[in-house]
């Protein structure tokens, strides 16, 4: 199985709704990362997760919050969005943080905040 | 990271091989060439990366120039499912280097019937 699992594929939300986005992973793999990505534009890092513990974080404002619950599953907690955060939401993972492998990309959430 | 550079757009006939040029020419001795492409509305996916050395697998070859400062990925029968954007990234992953990509604007490749 080398399927990383997104919910909701879809999701609107008003700029005072508290939101969670969801990745799950069965391949065993001790990374997992978050990107984000405009319309037309390439994904951009936000979070990465190694072992359960986040390990890089890219600057994002704190209405975005990450949370790695165990090995398979990685969840991003949305609160206080502002218009501009409306984009497809990416998780990632792969087998470490540090090896020159592949990651696998989940089919992403598009979040749109009204 | 190296920076990347690539044709904004491309196209292709269907059956023909596609061949995508990057240009790298900053890139330093222990940085790989990874290619991702990402169809509409999906999540990108790995094609191949390299060192040194030409690579091949099930879906594409990667040919890196001697002097490592370009590459070309090659879909050898290009059909309409490969029209997608296809990413070439550089990083490094010695001296515990997170496996960070860092994602470039791409190509975007249309295969036409």
């Amino acid at each position: 199985d080398t399927e990383v699992t997104q919910t909701p594929k879809h999701l609107v939300m008003g700029m005072t709704n508290k939101k969670s986005l969801k990745c799950e992973q069965h391949m065993g793999h001790r990374a997992m990362y978050w990107y984000k990505q405009k319309a037309k534009k390439p994904p951009e890092l936000m979070f990465v997760y190694s072992y359960e513990k986040l390990s890089i974080n890219e600057s994002v404002p704190s209405r975005f919050s990450p949370e790695c619950p165990n090995s398979s599953l990685l969840n991003l907690h949305l609160h206080a969005l502002q218009p501009e955060d409306s984009a497809l939401y990416l998780c990632a993972s792969s087998q470490t943080d540090r090896d020159p492998y592949e990651q696998y990309f989940g089919p992403g959430t598009r979040l749109t905040v009204t | 990271d190296a920076k990347t550079t690539q044709p904004p757009s491309m196209d292709c006939a269907e059956g023909r091989a596609a061949n995508l040029p990057c240009n790298h020419s900053t890139i330093s001795g222990n940085e790989y060439v990874y290619w991702y492409r990402q169809i509409h509305s999906q999540g990108p996916q790995y094609i191949i990366h390299g060192l040194k050395n030409n690579e091949t697998n099930e879906m594409a070859s990667l040919i890196i120039t001697e002097d490592r400062k370009s590459s070309t990925l090659i879909l050898p029968h290009a059909t309409l499912r490969d029209t997608a954007v296809y990413y070439c990234i550089v990083r490094a992953l010695e001296g515990g280097a997170t496996n960070k990509l860092i994602f470039g604007t791409g190509t975007l490749l249309a295969v036409q019937p």
